[in-house]
């Protein structure tokens, strides 16, 4: 199995423009989480999905964040628009019922 | 509400020497307990976990971790470090109903001399 992938890796872009993050978490795991990690605040998570459903989206910034998941091998989390403050790796994980987290290597996120 | 707490922000250990890594948890009934590390530039990969049964747990590159409840401590130890072993530390609670929601700490950082 390949693991969690995300994309892009690395992120650079300008203050307003729309940013897009997309992972495709493990095949068979039934729920996916988006965490934002910085110095600062450490790892948040931003939202839960389960079965394709958004569970909890109390962690998600503000309205300028969104997340979707419209099959069981995708999801997004989209900014926009984006400011400075936005400028974190976002990690995206999957599990299985039984936890154990399985953590994609992160999108580097810089907004100048 | 469930809470992690790693007091050590920093760990400096020979090579060779003995860890261990602190971690209180706070949690109303019985906890799911993780260690995760996390490798400069990578994603955190589980180390180990606890659910139930045996207090002592061991986990993948020969890491151990001991729950002690009358503590509420999940402590991560490894007899004999590794240069390799050098990087972040997490350590995570989750709740034991239905969501899956886990809480990490603020981490760890270990540094290996020669």
């Amino acid at each position: 199995d390949a693991g969690v992938i995300q994309s892009p890796r690395h992120e650079v872009t300008e203050m307003g423009q729309e940013v897009t993050l997309r992972c495709k978490p493990i095949s068979g795991h039934n729920s996916l989480f988006w965490y934002r990690q910085t110095m600062m605040r450490g790892l948040e998570l931003l939202i839960y999905f389960n079965n394709n459903v958004p569970i909890d989206d109390s962690g998600m910034p503000e309205d300028r964040f969104s997340a979707k998941m419209p099959n069981a091998s995708f999801s997004t989390l989209k900014i926009q628009p984006s400011e400075p403050r936005d400028s974190a790796v976002y990690f995206c994980a999957s599990s299985l019922t039984n936890y154990g987290y399985t953590f994609g290597s992160g999108t580097r996120l810089t907004v100048v | 509400a469930q809470s992690v707490t790693q007091p050590d922000i920093h760990i400096t250990v020979s090579e060779g020497a003995s860890l261990e890594l602190r971690c209180n948890y706070s949690y109303g009934a019985t906890p799911y307990l993780f260690w995760y590390v996390q490798s400069p530039g990578q994603g955190l990969q589980l180390l180990l976990k606890y659910f139930s049964g045996d207090t002592l747990v061991q986990g993948i590159k020969g890491f151990e971790a001991e729950f002690k409840r009358s503590q509420s401590s999940f402590n991560l130890r490894k007899p004999s470090v590794h240069w390799s072993d050098a990087a972040e530390y997490f350590c995570a609670v989750g709740s034991s109903g239905g969501y899956q929601k886990v809480t990490f700490g603020t981490g760890t950082k270990l540094q290996v001399i020669p």
